[in-house]
C-alpha cells in the first residue's frame, strides 16, 4: 500500500468546472506538497502546507494535519490547468529519503 | 533569477555504458535532491547533497551515485546502465536540507538506455 494516495488517478471536466483533487497519506509528516507537471517533464511546486488553507489565483490547498487528508482545488478550471498534479510528504529518515508522492492525478479539461 | 538548470535535457545510452547527469541549483540553495521517474513506480527519491555531504539515500543499487561540488551544482552518475534505467531524472534544490522552506524543481533529463 502506497504511504500517500491520490484519487481521481484520472480526471476529465469542461471548462470552467470546480476541480477537486485529494490526498492521504499514512505516515506522519509534519507538511505537504502539491507539485504540478506538464506532458513536457518539468515539475512545478505549488504549494507547501502544513495547516489551513493557502490560496494562489485560482487553486486552493487545504489540509487537515490530524486526519491526514489535503486536498487541491482548482476554481473556473481552463484547458491550461490540463497537466499531472503530484502530492508529496517530506519523509525523514529512512530509505524512502526526503520526499514520499503520490501516484498523481491526471487532468484534462476540455474547452 | 535563474531557475533550477538540469543538463541534458535528452540522453540516449546503450545498456553497460556509463552516464552522467549535472544539475545546477539556484543562487543560494545549498541541497540538491534527485528523483528518478518511471511510469510504472512514478517518483522515487534517489539521493540529496547539502553542503557537499550526501545526507540521505534511497533504496537504489550502489550503481547510482552522486556529488556535489563546493559551489552546489551536482552530478549524479549510474553506471553499468540497464533498460530498466531510463527514466526522467529530476533534480530539485531548497536552500535548507529536508526542504523545510520547499523545493525548485528543473526540468529533467530524459535518459533512454536502448
Amino acid at each position: 500500500k502506497n504511504e500517500v494516495e491520490q484519487s481521481p488517478q484520472n480526471l476529465t471536466a469542461q471548462e470552467g468546472e470546480f476541480i477537486t483533487i485529494n490526498c492521504s497519506y499514512s505516515v506522519g509528516i509534519s507538511a505537504l506538497h502539491w507539485l504540478q507537471q506538464h506532458p513536457g517533464g518539468g515539475i512545478v511546486s505549488l504549494f507547501m502546507l502544513s495547516s489551513g488553507k493557502k490560496k494562489h489565483g485560482r487553486l486552493i490547498a487545504t489540509i487537515n494535519i490530524q486526519e491526514k487528508h489535503s486536498s487541491l482545488h482548482i476554481t473556473a478550471s481552463h484547458p491550461r490547468d490540463s497537466a499531472v498534479y503530484i502530492c508529496a510528504g517530506p519523509y525523514y529518515g529512512g530509505s524512502q529519503g526526503n520526499l514520499i508522492f503520490g501516484k498523481g492525478t491526471k487532468l484534462s479539461v476540455k474547452p | 533569477k535563474a531557475g533550477v538548470t538540469q543538463t541534458p535535457r535528452y540522453l540516449i545510452k546503450t545498456r553497460g555504458q556509463q552516464v552522467t547527469l549535472s544539475c545546477s541549483p539556484i543562487s543560494g540553495h545549498r541541497s540538491v535532491s534527485w528523483y528518478q521517474q518511471t511510469p510504472g513506480q512514478g517518483l522515487q527519491f534517489l539521493f540529496e547533497y547539502f553542503s557537499e555531504t550526501q545526507r540521505n539515500k534511497g533504496n537504489f543499487p550502489g550503481r547510482f551515485s552522486g556529488r556535489q561540488f563546493s559551489n552546489s551544482r551536482s552530478e549524479m552518475n549510474v553506471s553499468t546502465l540497464e533498460l530498466g534505467d531510463s527514466a526522467l531524472y529530476l533534480c530539485a534544490s531548497s536552500r535548507t536540507t529536508q526542504g523545510s522552506e520547499g523545493y525548485t524543481f528543473g526540468s529533467g533529463t530524459r535518459l533512454t538506455v536502448v
